[in-house]
């Protein structure tokens, strides 16, 4: 059963970048999965911010893309997510979730449990 | 990118009662090459992480209970619950991988009446 779990430093303040990390267990980040990386607004929808696929390529929404960078540690078998400049706005639930692709690229069959990340100043 | 639009925004069913879910997307997610439509449905509980109920529009993930259903092609989806139970209720949300961005609905309330 693969499992993932989000983890970060806590709040941060606007303009700083936001850092999260995504461990994985239960398969290898390696594998066949794209490692997907989405957020939810406080009592709002969900919305993607980007991809890494198993063979490190990338695809950020355009809508955050000049702030986004997606990474991934095979020696720790995790994948993070950098925001850069963030604002109030950029205050969310974070998730990570893995796309194996037997369901369609683009279906998320696991998910963390998320982490609330706060910008303040 | 692909809007997706749900109605209703929210929902209040009886008990044992069919609940529909529709969703309608800006473009067709019916890819012609495998003639499967790229559409998601996922169940969402407080404090809870969405969870994947249907894809392909109609094919129900492993372990969700077959009062779940999924239909449509090419713009127009609909999620039904065929008989409501009290573990039903949460937000619902359509979503599109045909292409990046993946987007969502805006997630409908199911609620017991």
């Amino acid at each position: 059963q693969v499992q993932l779990q989000e983890s970060g430093p806590g709040p941060v303040k606007t303009s700083q970048t936001l850092s999260l990390t995504c461990t994985v267990s239960g398969a290898s980040i390696s594998s066949g999965y794209n490692w997907n990386w989405l957020r939810q607004h406080p009592g709002k929808g969900l919305e993607w911010i980007g991809y890494i696929s198993n063979s490190g390529s990338t695809i950020y929404n355009p809508s955050l893309r000049s702030r986004v960078t997606i990474s991934v540690d095979t020696s720790k078998n995790h994948f993070s997510l950098s925001l850069s400049s963030v604002t109030a706005a950029d205050t969310a639930v974070y998730y990570c979730a893995g796309d194996n692709g037997a369901s369609g690229v683009g279906s998320f069959d696991y998910w963390g449990q998320g982490t609330l990340v706060t910008v303040s100043s | 990118d692909f809007v997706m639009t749900q109605s209703p925004d929210s929902l209040a069913v009886s008990l044992g009662e069919r609940a529909t879910i529709n969703c309608k997307s800006s473009q067709s997610v019916l890819y012609s090459s495998n003639n499967q439509n790229y559409l998601t449905w996922y169940q969402q509980k407080p404090g809870q992480p969405p969870k994947l109920l249907i894809y392909w529009a109609s094919t129900r993930e492993s372990g969700v209970p077959d009062r779940f259903s999924g239909s449509g092609s090419g713009t127009d989806f609909t999620l039904t619950i065929s008989s409501l139970q009290a573990e039903d209720v949460a937000v619902y949300y359509c979503q599109q991988y045909y292409a990046t961005p993946y987007t969502f609905g805006q997630g409908t309330k199911l609620e017991i009446k």
